[in-house]
């Protein structure tokens, strides 16, 4: 149990360009999802924290307008990276969590690299 | 602001031996949770243990174990009976138990190395 899964494993686009990267609880209903960036041989940075149905809460230093999170349902949240450009370059990881469990579970994570 | 440090970017460690991962962190909080990550080359983070500051029974989990000294601040990872699977990056990780507050603080990592 306690799974989640992320959306691709692996994408390439061009700079300019918008991509979307999913992340689904696939056996429970994630309340809370959040968004971690990863630098090569470096530790997570939380980018944002969203809850189902609500706005997301962005970690300072983190643009908005840039990293568009969307938690439509219990199930589903997206990271859209828009305009994308190399500097955007990274690997990114969601966790979730639902009520009454005090720990997350993580997604495999996205390697995104922008040419 | 919590923070977590964790000191030692890399350890190495004969197969079989034991290995002590540093971890100390910082709060003004007295209820939290404290937790052990595994990041293989797969970068799949994978819950080692977890330990609930309220409980001064430090948690096991088959060859892994806790050292938590509330005090003091510190929270050391030992792994017993080290095997060639255990290499990988090993990530601190602190979370408040504050009602509504649920996101993680991770330390720098330590990159463990398994020799055979």
């Amino acid at each position: 149990g306690a799974v989640v899964s992320q959306h691709p494993s692996w994408v390439i686009c061009k700079s300019g360009t918008s991509v979307k990267i999913e992340c689904r609880s696939l056996d429970f209903q994630a309340t809370t999802m959040f968004w971690y960036r990863q630098f090569p041989k470096q530790s997570l940075m939380l980018m944002a924290t969203s809850n189902e149905g609500s706005k997301a809460t962005y970690e300072q230093g983190v643009e908005k307008d840039k990293f568009l999170i969307n938690h439509a349902s219990l199930t589903l949240s997206t990271l859209t990276v828009t305009s994308a450009h190399p500097e955007d370059s990274s690997f990114y990881i969601c966790s979730a969590r639902t009520g009454g469990v005090f720990e997350a579970f993580f997604g495999q994570g996205t390697r995104l690299t922008v040419v | 602001a919590q923070t977590v440090t964790q000191s030692q970017p890399e350890m190495s460690v004969q197969e079989a031996e034991t290995v002590t991962l540093s971890c100390t962190y910082d709060t003004s909080e007295s209820d939290y949770y404290l937790f052990w990550y595994k990041q293989p080359p797969s970068r799949q983070m994978i819950l080692v243990i977890r330990q609930e500051a309220y409980k001064q029974q430090n948690a096991t989990e088959n060859r892994f174990s806790v050292n938590f000294q509330k005090a003091a601040k510190s929270f050391s990872l030992k792994i017993s009976d080290s095997q060639l699977g255990d290499a990988a990056m090993y990530f601190c990780a602190y979370r408040s138990a504050t009602s509504g507050t649920y996101k993680y603080i991770f330390g720098t990592g330590t990159r463990l190395k398994v020799l055979a």
